[in-house]
């Protein structure tokens, strides 16, 4: 079965800095991976998807995202933070059997201005 | 409107007591999910469904039933509530995982 772990509980970045959010998968094929945004009080919306093709993939609010599977990760990074960013992030993977999603336990970014 | 809701948003029960949590999607999706929201575990899977009459359980099915009579609903059911099932409950659907899936607002459940 595949599992996913966000080693970061808590991020704080200051606005305008840069960002990367850590999450690490396990799967034995090739993963389906996506990240996904909460902000309070929400439901969650999906920032970017990578299932095949192209390891750097771009998403919405200019995330992107890298796959890399010699590490088994899938860390997601932004190049300068607004303080709307602000919110918790999971990273989730899916496998190819199955169309059911694990979440990690998310990573709380803080921005401080 | 189109789009996944669910209802209701907050909802306060008694141990013991049944409760039924709705999730209605206007967009004729296949596959619907339930999750749970706890601090420190992320969202667990509840139960999933591929589609009408069918269903599946996920990582936490223990004291919840599912039903789909129909594709555009798929309420979630604590047969007797208790404590351990305080929580935010989201729904999702979607065509498939390539897409990824839409998820719903929530519903933040607490048992007294």
């Amino acid at each position: 079965a595949q599992s996913v772990t966000q080693p970061d509980i808590h991020i704080t970045v200051s606005e305008g800095a840069s960002l990367e959010l850590r999450c690490n998968y396990s799967y034995g094929a090739t993963p389906y991976l996506f990240w996904y945004v909460q902000s309070p009080g929400q439901g969650l919306q999906l920032l970017l998807k990578y299932f095949s093709g192209d390891t750097l993939v771009q998403g919405i609010k200019g995330f992107e995202a890298e796959f890399k599977r010699s590490q088994s990760s899938f860390n997601l990074r932004k190049p300068s933070v607004h303080w709307s960013d602000a919110a918790e992030y999971f990273c989730a993977v899916g496998s190819w059997d199955g169309n059911k999603l694990v979440f990690g336990a998310g990573t709380i970014l803080r921005v401080k201005s | 409107d189109a789009g996944i809701t669910q209802s209701p948003r907050y909802k306060i029960t008694e141990t013991g007591r049944q409760v039924t949590l709705m999730c209605h999607q206007t967009w004729s999706h296949s596959y619907m999910f339930w999750y749970r929201q706890d601090l420190g575990h992320g969202l667990r899977l509840i139960y999933y469904s591929a589609a009408a009459d069918i269903t599946d359980k996920g990582e936490v099915p223990d004291g919840y039933v599912v039903s789909r009579s129909k594709t555009e609903n798929f309420p979630l059911t604590l047969e007797s509530a208790t404590r351990s099932q305080t929580s935010v409950y989201f729904c999702a659907s979607g065509g498939g995982q390539t897409n990824g899936y839409t998820f719903g607002s929530g519903t933040r459940l607490t048992v007294v």
